[in-house]
């Protein structure tokens, strides 16, 4: 157990729709990143957030957005979704920002259908 | 952009040969160097790590990397691998672009070892 916390572990929903992801991260870590994992592109770096505040951004669509709040937890929020959407979506948190290892949560499946 | 290549998409191996994964990386600046895998239907989980000191690490379940500065690359090792290393490996590189640390991560490593 990485001692991070993702939920719901799998979610099925229609195109169009809206959902969110949650990630509760290590205790003590202040840096939250999401990931998208899929068959055909890997995994690739969406957003990092850093004690609240954004730090990094990656691939991450327009209609995909995030927020780390005060209590440390963040959230992924996809919109619109397409059948595209569907992948793994990872999250991963950290001590600091700078450079520590990443521990992983167990990943939430987003199938859109 | 910075960047992480994996070369073997796929690998087979039988139990008892030896593994050599390739990463390089395309950053010129400082980085900080891992390995992570990925059983079956789990999470990645984080197999070593190089921040500095001698370029030879070793991790867990007998694998090690050695970072060749020289040919940004950080390869993966395993003398003797095992049914149970049946996984995904990812290497990551989490540098400093433009002053803020982000993880970049190849496309991975499926390797199958065959009983």
């Amino acid at each position: 157990d990485s001692g991070v916390t993702q939920t719901p572990k799998h979610l099925i929903t229609a195109t169009g729709q809206r959902v969110t992801l949650r990630c509760s991260p290590r205790s003590g870590d202040l840096s939250v990143y999401w990931y998208q994992q899929s068959l055909d592109q890997g995994l690739q770096f969406l957003i990092q957030y850093y004690n609240g505040e954004e730090r990094a951004k990656g691939n991450i669509l327009e209609r995909f957005s995030a927020q780390q709040f005060p209590d440390l937890h963040s959230e992924l929020n996809l919109s619109s979704l397409e059948l595209g959407d569907s992948a793994l979506y990872f999250c991963a948190s950290s001590s600091t920002g700078t450079g520590s290892e990443a521990f992983f949560g167990q990943g939430t499946r987003l199938t859109v259908v | 952009a910075q960047s992480v290549s994996q070369h073997n998409h796929h690998v087979i191996l039988s139990e008892a040969a030896s593994l050599e994964l390739g990463c390089n990386y395309s950053y010129g600046g400082t980085v900080n160097l891992f390995w992570y895998v990925q059983y079956p239907g789990q999470h990645l989980q984080l197999l070593l790590k190089y921040f500095s000191g001698d370029p030879l690490v070793k991790g867990i379940k007998g694998f090690e990397a050695e970072f060749i500065k020289s040919k940004f690359s950080f390869n993966l090792r395993k003398p003797s691998v095992q049914w149970s290393d049946t996984a995904e490996y990812f290497c990551a590189v989490n540098a400093l672009p433009g002053g803020t640390y982000k993880y970049i991560f190849g496309t991975g490593t499926r390797l199958k070892v065959l009983a």
